[in-house]
């Protein structure tokens, strides 16, 4: 099974500021790579796929990069609605499972 | 519009069997590129996917859970049904539904059901 892990855990960062959340697979999964948004009491939102690509309605602010085994999610100007719990999601050994990494938690600082 | 809505009981007692009901609108479970997945989140904890199911009924399971787990469809009544045998407290958690397009992505998702395992 492909491991996610998320580094940092917790992301203080004032509102404005950039805030850069990393993924990393314990094996390649080329540009497989997805990310989420969630907020408390709500399910998860697909932000990013294919390592980079916005989903749709995704504001600008929200970047991904990386391929292999080294992700990075950027958002560049945190607002107030960004303040949430970001997963990282492969999907490269599809259709054999999904793994999740462990998230990051962005929280104003 | 792309819906999905989790259905089930609120409290189950160890050792029964849970069964879940996800119904989908805005698709149809007879579109070939995509088809529907279960995921679970411990309260406080991080996402786990557990099984999903496509329109040809191919299934894949969760390597770890296989031996519980069943997942169905009623293309007709437009749901998927997930069932896990012999619950446990440390399965107490939010279980959602979620679209699955074939690459792999969760691009709609239900708002979940929180399943309590206790006695």
């Amino acid at each position: 099974e492909i491991v996610m892990t998320q580094s940092p855990a917790t992301l203080s960062v004032s509102p404005g500021e950039r805030a850069t959340l990393s993924c990393r697979a314990s094996q390649s999964v080329s540009s497989n790579l997805a990310w989420y948004q969630q907020k408390p009491g709500q399910a998860p939102r697909l932000l990013i796929y294919g390592a980079s690509t916005r989903a749709t309605g995704i504001p600008a602010r929200f970047s991904g990069s990386g391929s292999g085994t080294e992700f990075t999610l950027t958002i560049s100007s945190l607002q107030s609605e960004d303040f949430a719990v970001y997963y990282c999601q492969q999907y490269n050994n599809w259709p054999s499972g999904l793994t999740f990494g462990g998230g990051t938690k962005v929280e104003i600082k | 519009q792309v819906t999905l809505k989790e259905s089930g009981p609120v409290l189950v007692k160890p050792t029964e069997t849970l069964t879940l009901t996800c119904t989908v609108s805005g698709f149809s479970l007879s579109n070939a590129r995509m088809g529907v997945s279960w995921i679970r989140q411990p309260p406080g904890k991080a996402l786990e996917w557990l099984a999903h199911i496509f329109s040809n009924d191919e299934k894949s399971y969760s390597t770890s859970l296989k031996s519980r787990l069943t997942i169905s469809k009623d293309t007709s009544k437009s749901q998927v049904v997930l069932t896990m045998t012999n619950m446990d407290p440390v399965d107490t958690a939010t279980y959602y539904c979620a679209r699955i397009l074939r690459i792999g992505l969760t691009d709609y998702w239900g708002q979940g059901t929180l399943v309590t395992v206790s006695s």
